[in-house]
């Protein structure tokens, strides 16, 4: 069965720390990963795509890494600001087909 | 450019009771879907379409119907709500076609049923 599991499931840290969420998947085979931001109250936004050729790729403060030998990514955030505030989704696109596993998502607190 | 457009933002209903969950797009994309998210769930597949006039079921399609008269428009419908269908409803259009293609997600509509 396909599966994303993310974790921690919630963290709080301090402004203007850094903090990285863990995502790991079973899903087979696989097309791609996203990570998302969901503010509360609103739909997700998507942050940055990972293709089975790509290791890293950033999008401002925020880095992902994969590793599709291990089935395993990352997102990291730098210098986190209080609108980083939100949940983290991480989801997995099956190859060939248009299914989409979603993780159940970390809960981000950034406090002052 | 409005993106992807949900009503209504909240809803109550009461077992039984039927209602329309509207969805529209103007990014001009054919393939449209609607999701659930619950509490320790990730988002579940209600009922996707890759174009006007197709639909099909996804994770999840029991007590809930849709249709694509247009391109721009995805209603879902509640036939008879019951308890079980407090949720988060989201539609989402984009993400079919080119495997990287985004998919976009609209504000959320949050639902009641008692």
């Amino acid at each position: 069965k396909n599966q994303v599991e993310q974790s921690p499931q919630s963290l709080i840290i301090l402004e203007g720390k850094n903090c990285t969420l863990q995502c790991n998947y079973t899903v087979s085979p696989f097309s791609n990963l996203r990570w998302y931001k969901q503010d509360t109250g609103r739909g997700p936004v998507s942050l940055t795509i990972m293709t089975f050729s790509e290791n890293t790729k950033s999008n401002g403060r925020y880095t992902a890494t994969l590793d599709a030998d291990t089935k395993q990514s990352s997102l990291h955030i730098t210098a986190s600001q209080l609108s980083d505030s939100a949940s983290y989704i991480c989801v997995v696109r099956t190859g060939g087909g248009n299914k989409l596993t979603f993780g159940t998502g970390t809960q981000l607190k950034v406090e002052l | 450019n409005a993106g992807v457009t949900q009503t209504p933002k909240f809803q109550v209903l009461k077992t039984g009771q039927s209602m329309t969950l509207q969805c529209a797009q103007d990014m001009n994309h054919e393939y449209m879907s609607w999701y659930r998210q619950d509490p320790g769930m990730g988002l579940r597949l209600i009922h996707y379409s890759v174009g006007a006039g197709i639909t099909d079921q996804g994770e999840v399609p029991n007590g809930y119907n849709v249709s694509r008269s247009t391109t721009e428009d995805f209603p879902l419908r509640l036939l008879s709500a019951a308890p079980s269908q407090t949720s988060v409803y989201f539609c989402a259009s984009g993400g079919s076609g080119r495997e990287t293609e985004t998919q976009y997600f609209g504000p959320g509509t949050r639902l009641l049923v008692l």
